[in-house]
């Protein structure tokens, strides 16, 4: 089946740029989303990028994809403390309506 | 502004109790999905309904059971609640018409703890 892989954990210090990294088996996927869950929430969509696009950028947000290697990443420029969460890639085909998550990156950042 | 809303943000059960967590949504979505989350496996689909009185298993439904009675609530039932099924239950809803800002929109999430 369908397969979306992310490293678990990641710490970075106040007003340094994250770079969270996603990996990913469908290649039918048409739109890949990132995802914040901040502690006792559920998840709220952060950014999409369709898959014709190599790159999509909003605000602080950077999104890269390499469609090639089936690679997404997200970097967060000046990152915050409010920035602490988990942070979530999914991708969707274009023919189902169910999403693919991946287990989530526990972002840490440090004063 | 979009709202999903599930019945209790925190619930504690004994082992063999039946358990129900109650999923409302007011985007007049037809999708609406459960999914557990646990730490180190991210999200896994348990149940989803693309509409009214249908259900479609998951990846792990065994020991759950759904209803869609009504386009705007989907129930998650467990039947006889086990230590196993501790966990975080996060429920969602989408709308079919296919764009990419067409997302899964979450409610907060109901902690589960079966004893």
């Amino acid at each position: 089946g369908e397969d979306v892989e992310q490293s678990l954990f990641l710490s970075v210090r106040e007003g340094d740029s994250s770079v969270i990294n996603c990996t990913y088996t469908d290649s039918s996927s048409t739109y890949l989303y990132w995802y914040k869950q901040e502690p006792g929430a559920g998840l709220q969509l952060l950014t999409y990028i369709f898959s014709n696009m190599d790159m999509k950028q909003d605000q602080r947000l950077t999104v890269l994809l390499n469609k090639k290697d089936k690679h997404l990443s997200l970097r967060i420029a000046d990152t915050q403390t409010g920035d602490s969460a988990i942070y979530f890639c999914a991708d969707r085909d274009n023919y189902g309506q169910n999403f693919v998550f991946g287990p989530g990156t526990r972002l840490s950042v440090l004063p | 502004d979009v709202k999903v809303t599930q019945s209790s943000r925190y619930l504690v059960k004994r082992t063999g109790e039946k358990v129900f967590l109650e999923c409302v949504q007011d985007m007049d979505h037809e999708n609406m999905f459960w999914y557990r989350q646990d730490p180190g496996l991210g999200l896994r689909l348990i149940y989803f309904s693309y509409d009214v009185k249908m259900k479609e298993k998951g990846d792990i439904p065994e020991g759950y059971s759904v209803s869609r009675e009504k386009k705007e609530r989907f129930s998650l039932i467990l039947e006889s609640a086990s230590t196993n099924q501790t966990s975080m239950y996060l429920c969602a809803s989408s709308s079919p018409r296919g764009g990419a800002e067409e997302t899964q929109y979450f409610g907060p999430g109901t902690r589960l703890l079966v004893l």
